[in-house]
């Protein structure tokens, strides 16, 4: 099984709309988590941390959910700009090792 | 400040040679780590510098190595290429488990 695993989509959405995916870490001994923004042949860009009590940045909310080993992404108010493929990043407390999920892409259409 | 910087851009080497990629990391940053990142995969985990020692390292063979500086940068090599590792390469630097911070990549093509 995979440390990170991620729903690869494509998730095809119109703007204006909501769009939510998650990511699944294997290792509870995970302790910090990321959200990377990447967008076609460019170096990933974080995007957001994930703290434990959930967070919102703008139009973008990030939950942790330990007991089910998963983090997620909710983006509100699509905009076009926000058409890119989502990293999830889980760094395990012991020795520091960061994963990367293969990325959930999404795409907002006018 | 500077970002993490990378060099070279871009870069077409034939099978059987030798690279060598470059990267500085931002600054106050003291550990380096290297991804490859082959097209519509995510970055996998190559190694990973701190105090100029291989800390960690992904699931690569050992014509991948590295080394990092007394000044932080890093140096990935790659010896007896193939065909297959033709990817993005992607530095990122940062401080034990702050975010990384990424540089623009070295993209390159073996043929």
């Amino acid at each position: 099984r995979k440390e990170v695993e991620q729903d690869p989509g494509p998730f095809n959405v119109p703007e204006g709309a909501t769009v939510a995916f998650n990511c699944t870490y294997s290792n509870s001994a995970s302790q910090s988590f990321f959200w990377y923004r990447q967008d076609c042949r460019k170096e990933p860009k974080l995007l957001m941390s994930v703290y434990s009590s959930g967070n919102e940045d703008g139009r973008f909310t990030a939950q942790l959910n330990r007991a089910s080993q998963y983090i997620s992404l909710l983006i509100r108010d699509s905009k076009l700009s926000d058409s890119a493929t989502y990293l999830c990043v889980v760094i395990r407390s012991n020795d520091y090792k960061l994963s990367f999920g293969a990325g959930t892409t999404v795409t907002v259409r006018a | 400040d500077a970002g993490v910087t990378q060099s070279p851009t871009h870069l077409i080497k034939t099978r059987g040679q030798q690279v060598t990629l470059r990267c500085s990391p931002k600054s106050g940053h003291d550990t380096v780590s290297w991804y490859q990142q082959a097209l519509g995969q995510g970055p996998q985990f190559i190694f990973q510098y701190y105090e100029e020692e291989e800390r960690q390292r992904g699931n690569f063979p050992d014509r991948f190595s590295g080394h990092q500086f007394p000044n932080y940068s890093s140096e990935l090599n790659v010896n007896a290429l193939l065909l297959g590792d033709s990817a993005l390469y992607l530095c990122a630097s940062s401080r034990q488990d702050s975010p990384l911070h990424f540089g623009n990549g070295t993209r390159l093509t073996v043929t």
